[in-house]
Parts: structure tokens; sequence; C-alpha cells
């Protein structure tokens, strides 16, 4: 399979304890991206790679949330002292450019109880 | 900022009738505009986009879509609905490069219900 892999596919955890998710992005694609999607809602954007830098990041992802992705490969999502608001699909997508389309992977579906 | 609108929360239509899912967007500058459709607990499979060019953008699965600049638009299309295309469609524009182009502003979805 040469599509955008994301693990865990889902993930339960405590109120206050901390997740790392990881991506896998289609290996030629230099542009990574991180969304989260809630019930009902489109896809926001969180954060943004070219090769391992990180260009751009939503204010919605506050200092509890940090993005790696080193050597321009796989890109890991942490939440720290995760909250039951952090409930929600994080999906990561690659593109090899910028007019190009974005692939997504199936996302991480996060529930915090 | 970028914003895109789809009017419509659902959309019902008979299998083998057309099918219209509206979308209308704002952006400053020339926009780039994709169509991505979403099966439950799945992520999004892309459809189509407009970067240039003809107005009349083809896709996958028969699907289509028009970008009318004068209306801000990009309506998706399809000129015979199968029960199959029942899923959540969502529009998403991408700006210039200095006005938020390095992300993908997405519409809250338009869930499409196609019966017999």
């Amino acid at each position: 399979d040469t599509g955008v892999s994301q693990n865990p596919r889902h993930k339960i955890t405590k109120r206050g304890q901390n997740v790392t998710f990881r991506c896998d992005p289609i290996s030629e694609h230099n542009r990574l991206y991180w969304y989260r999607q809630t019930l009902g809602q489109g896809p926001e954007f969180l954060t943004y790679f070219q090769n391992e830098a990180q260009l751009e990041k939503s204010r919605l992802l506050s200092d509890r949330f940090s993005a790696e992705r080193p050597k321009g490969s796989f890109s890991t999502l942490e939440i720290q002292r995760t909250e039951q608001g952090d409930s929600a699909m994080y999906l990561c997508a690659s593109s090899l450019g910028r007019v190009t389309e974005a692939f997504f992977g199936q996302g991480t579906r996060l529930t915090v109880v | 900022a970028q914003s895109v609108a789809q009017p419509e929360d659902q959309v019902n239509v008979a299998e083998g009738n057309p099918l219209t899912v509206k979308c209308t967007y704002s952006v400053s500058g020339n926009p780039y505009l994709f169509w991505y459709v979403q099966y439950p607990n799945r992520g999004l499979q892309f459809l189509l986009k407009y970067i240039t060019g003809d107005n009349l953008v083809k896709g996958s699965y028969g699907f289509e879509a028009e970008f009318n600049k004068s209306q801000t638009s990009f309506h998706l299309k399809k000129p015979s609905a199968l029960v199959s295309d029942s899923a959540l469609y969502f529009c998403a524009v991408r700006g210039p490069l200095t006005g938020g182009g390095n992300k993908l502003t997405f519409g809250t979805g338009t869930q499409l219900k196609v019966e017999l």
C-alpha cells in the first residue's frame, strides 16, 4: 500500500495522559499536513511541514500539542495532558506540491475519557 | 482569510437522477479548489480539483465540477447518481501563497443520500 498510513487507528485514553500519533506519508511527498475533524464539521488545519521544517501552525494548536517530522519522512503528533475536548479524528495528509491535491490517511480517532 | 460555504447539510436524490452539491468560496486572489468525499470512519478521498484553465473539471467516479469566478462557486455535479455515491462531500479551497495558501480550508460538508 503506497498511500498515507496513520497509526494507531483508534486510541482511548484517560484525561491527563499523553498520546502520540504517527503518520507515514506517501514517500515522494515533501509536504505533510495535520488536520483535526470533529463530528459534523469539516477538517480543521493544525500544522504543515515542508520536508522537516514546520512552516505553519494553527492557533488551534495549543501548547499541549507538538508535531515533528524528523528527516522529512514520517511525522508524529503528540498531545500532552489530554482533555475531553481533544476527542476527535486526527487526519494526516501529504502532497507533492502546493497546487497538487493532498492525499489523506484513514485518520486516528482519539477518545478521551 | 479564506473560507468555504456549503449551504446544504444534506442533499437527497433518487438513483439515476442528476445531483448537485453546492459550494461557494472566499479567497484573495486566484483560488485552488478541491472536492473530497468521505465514507464513514474513513479518511478523505480526492475527487477533483480546479487550478486553472477550463471551468468544467472532470474527476473520479463520473463526478464533475464547474468553476464560476463571478459567482465564486464550485458546484459538484454528476449526471446520474448511484446509491454508492451516498457519502459526505467536502469542498476545500487553497489560496495564494501569501494568503494562507499552504493549507486547505474545508467547508462543513454535505451529506449526499441517494435512494432507490
